[in-house]
């Protein structure tokens, strides 16, 4: 068990470019989560899969964002045309819960830069 | 909707001191959990401890322990013989249950407290 990764690690794009991330959860891991977390800020949630299913998508997650967790693995996040407020470090975790909590374990992020 | 507080944007202490970070919440829910995550320039963020909203006691893990009151509505943080290497960001969060299907049980965050260890 190597944790959670997340590809890349960091991204600088040109405005109006597409990028795509990949998130890798714990093997056993159900649940997915996507937050984001812009400079000084908490992260926040964007949107959560248990297993292939995306169930919950937050009011932050634009038309321009879409997630996939495709077999209930690996999880993608895709911003298209981005825009230079979506400059922020994009967050993946994920959990299994249990009767007694609900720990996430998160991987180091990816930090987008848009120019 | 839940809502998380930290009052302290940044906090000093001495190495081998203890210091205490503060968090507020506000929440209808009467089931909750409490987290604290660690967060140092890497960026990644690091699980340290969490509290059921009917736990008994204040949960402990090694140097951390969580002082729960839950009539107060605050979770603090206690750090004990703080170490260099416990200068980061220190994020306090709690589960917010969904009403979809599934219930997501996202966390939702405070803004965080940035923690400095002097030697």
């Amino acid at each position: 068990d190597t944790g959670v990764s997340q590809d890349p690690r960091h991204k600088i794009t040109k405005r109006g470019q597409n990028v795509t991330f990949r998130c890798d959860p714990i093997s056993e891991h159900n649940r997915l989560y996507w937050y984001r977390q812009t400079l000084g800020q908490g992260p926040e949630f964007l949107t959560y899969f248990q297993n292939e299913a995306q169930l919950e998508k937050s009011r932050l997650l634009s038309d321009r964002f879409s997630a996939e967790r495709p077999k209930g693995s690996f999880s993608t996040l895709e911003i298209q045309r981005t825009e230079q407020g979506d400059s922020a470090m994009y967050l993946c975790a994920s959990s299994l819960r249990t009767a007694l909590n609900t720990e996430a374990f998160f991987g180091q992020g990816t930090r987008l830069t848009v120019v | 909707a839940q809502k998380i507080t930290q009052t302290q944007p940044g906090m000093f202490v001495q190495e081998k001191e203890a210091v205490t970070l503060d968090c507020t919440y506000d929440t209808s829910d009467p089931s909750y959990g409490l987290f604290w995550y660690k967060q140092p320039s890497s960026g990644e963020m690091i699980f340290l401890i969490y509290q059921g909203s009917y736990d008994q006691q204040n949960a402990t893990e090694g140097r951390y322990s969580l002082n729960f009151q839950k009539a107060r509505k605050s979770a603090n943080l206690v750090i004990s013989a703080s170490q260099l290497g416990d200068s980061a960001m220190y994020f306090c969060a709690m589960t917010e249950r969904s009403n979809s299907q599934g219930g997501s049980e996202k966390l939702v965050f405070g803004k965080g407290t940035k923690l400095t260890v002097n030697p």
